[in-house]
């Protein structure tokens, strides 16, 4: 059984730009969840998916997007980047119906920098 | 809205000492509360979770914690710390239900052990 991988693991990109960021759930997973991380703060919950509808949104504008796959696969995508999006992407995946209840399983992230 | 206090940006201690960190949470019901480490370049490990029931939480690695309902805590201890321990520590209260539950971190608690 593999555990949750994200790609990729840094990026760089300018202001305005688009960027996707991918997860792979650990398998049978139906709920992925996507948090942003900025340094020295702790992970700020951006929204979760189950069984490919989002189910839950925080406080993030609506260029922050996202979709799930049925292969358990996801992706966060950020149009109009802004150098505050600069920070470390988490997606974690749980199973169930506890959402955020359910023990989640995190990835190592992806650390996005904007210039 | 729920929130999380995490009064120690940084704590050190050595090997062998006991430890604790705090958390103080806000929130209008019954909380769900949850603790979780992050080593460098790991994702979020769950270490626990209180529910209901008994105050007092076992978790992995020899760690426990306490909820305290009439001073809003849930403080993370272990009886002797291990160099291993080294990380960052992140409180977090869950809100809302089911698939749309969500969880709030603070801002977490870097850990140093001295050898």
């Amino acid at each position: 059984e593999t555990g949750v991988t994200q790609s990729p693991t840094h990026l760089i990109k300018t202001r305005g730009q688009q960027v996707t960021l991918r997860c792979s759930s650990q398998s049978g997973h139906n709920t992925v969840s996507w948090y942003q991380q900025a340094l020295g703060q702790g992970p700020q919950f951006i929204f979760q998916y189950y069984r490919e509808e989002e189910n839950g949104r925080g406080n993030f504008p609506p260029r922050f997007s996202g979709l799930q796959f049925p292969n358990y696969s996801s992706e966060l995508n950020v149009n109009a980047l802004e150098l505050d999006d600069s920070a470390l992407y988490l997606c974690a995946s749980s199973l169930g119906t506890g959402g955020a209840y359910n023990e989640q399983f995190f990835g190592p992230g992806t650390r996005l920098t904007v210039l | 809205a729920q929130s999380v206090t995490q009064p120690d940006i940084h704590i050190t201690v050595s090997e062998g000492a006991s430890l604790e960190l705090r958390c103080n949470y806000s929130y209008g019901a019954t909380p769900y509360l949850f603790w979780y480490v992050q080593s460098p370049g790991q994702g979020l490990q769950l270490l626990l979770k209180y529910f209901s029931g008994d105050t007092l939480v076992q978790g992995i690695k020899g760690f426990e914690a306490e909820f305290k309902r009439s001073q809003s805590s849930f403080n993370l201890r272990k009886p002797s710390v291990h160099w291993s321990d080294a990380a960052e520590y992140f409180c977090a209260v869950g809100a809302g239900t089911g698939t749309a539950s969500k969880l709030t971190f603070g801002t977490g608690t870097r850990l140093q052990v001295t050898l």
